[in-house]
């Protein structure tokens, strides 16, 4: 089965400096990997998706992410970090259930944004 | 507005007062599925539906149930609630098959069981 590690828990930087959240996963075939963001008392919203085309994905909000095969890794990078990114993000892989796919949720990576 | 709609947002119950969460889309999507999040345990699946009539287990299916009559509504049912289904619930819809496209979520539903 599949499964997603998200390496931190917590992760704070300064307004204008950039961010990385990390995520390794673990898969036996290619996957589908996704990055949502969970705003305070809201509901999640993807981010980006990585479903086997370029391996560096752009998404919303001016974040993007790197699919790297030989370290099993989709970390999620932005160049300078706003104050509404603070938020909550999970790394996300796609998993075979009874032949349907099931999206399997990493725990969450917190980021806080300092002025 | 394309929406997943969550009722009701938050709620506190005693253990054993049967409850219902309701969901509803309006995107016309055929697969829906509930979710639960717990601090340090990300989102874990409790149930999802590929269509209507169709249901099946997620992760954590136990003390839960749903049914899918029509396509939009896709309530969760708490039968006999206890204290360790305190938690933050998240309906969510796709298009297509769940790992194929992207999941819309609702808003949350917030449940305390005392």
């Amino acid at each position: 089965a599949q499964s997603v590690t998200q390496l931190d828990s917590h992760v704070s930087v300064s307004e204008g400096t950039p961010v990385l959240l990390r995520c390794n996963y673990s898969s036996s075939y290619s996957p589908s990997l996704f990055w949502y963001v969970q705003h305070p008392n809201k509901g999640l919203q993807l981010l980006l998706k990585y479903t086997s085309a370029a391996t560096l994905v752009k998404g919303i909000n001016g974040f993007e992410a790197e699919f790297k095969k030989s370290e099993t890794s989709f970390h999620l990078t932005k160049p300078s970090a706003h104050m509404s990114d603070a938020a909550e993000y999970f790394c996300v892989v796609s998993d075979l259930h009874r032949r349907f796919q099931k999206l399997v949720f990493g725990t969450g990576t917190r980021l806080l944004v300092s002025p | 507005e394309a929406q997943v709609t969550q009722n009701p947002r938050y709620l506190i119950t005693v253990t054993g007062k049967k409850l219902t969460v309701t969901c509803s889309q309006n995107m016309n999507h055929e697969y829906m599925s509930w979710y639960r999040q717990d601090p340090g345990l990300g989102l874990r699946q409790i149930y999802y539906s590929m269509n209507v009539e169709v249901t099946d287990k997620g992760d954590v299916p136990e003390g839960y149930k749903v049914s899918r009559k029509e396509k939009r509504n896709f309530p969760l049912i708490l039968e006999s609630p206890s204290p360790n289904q305190t938690s933050l619930y998240f309906c969510a819809s796709s298009l297509r098959r769940a790992g194929a496209g992207e999941l819309f979520f609702g808003e949350g539903s917030r449940l305390t069981v005392l």
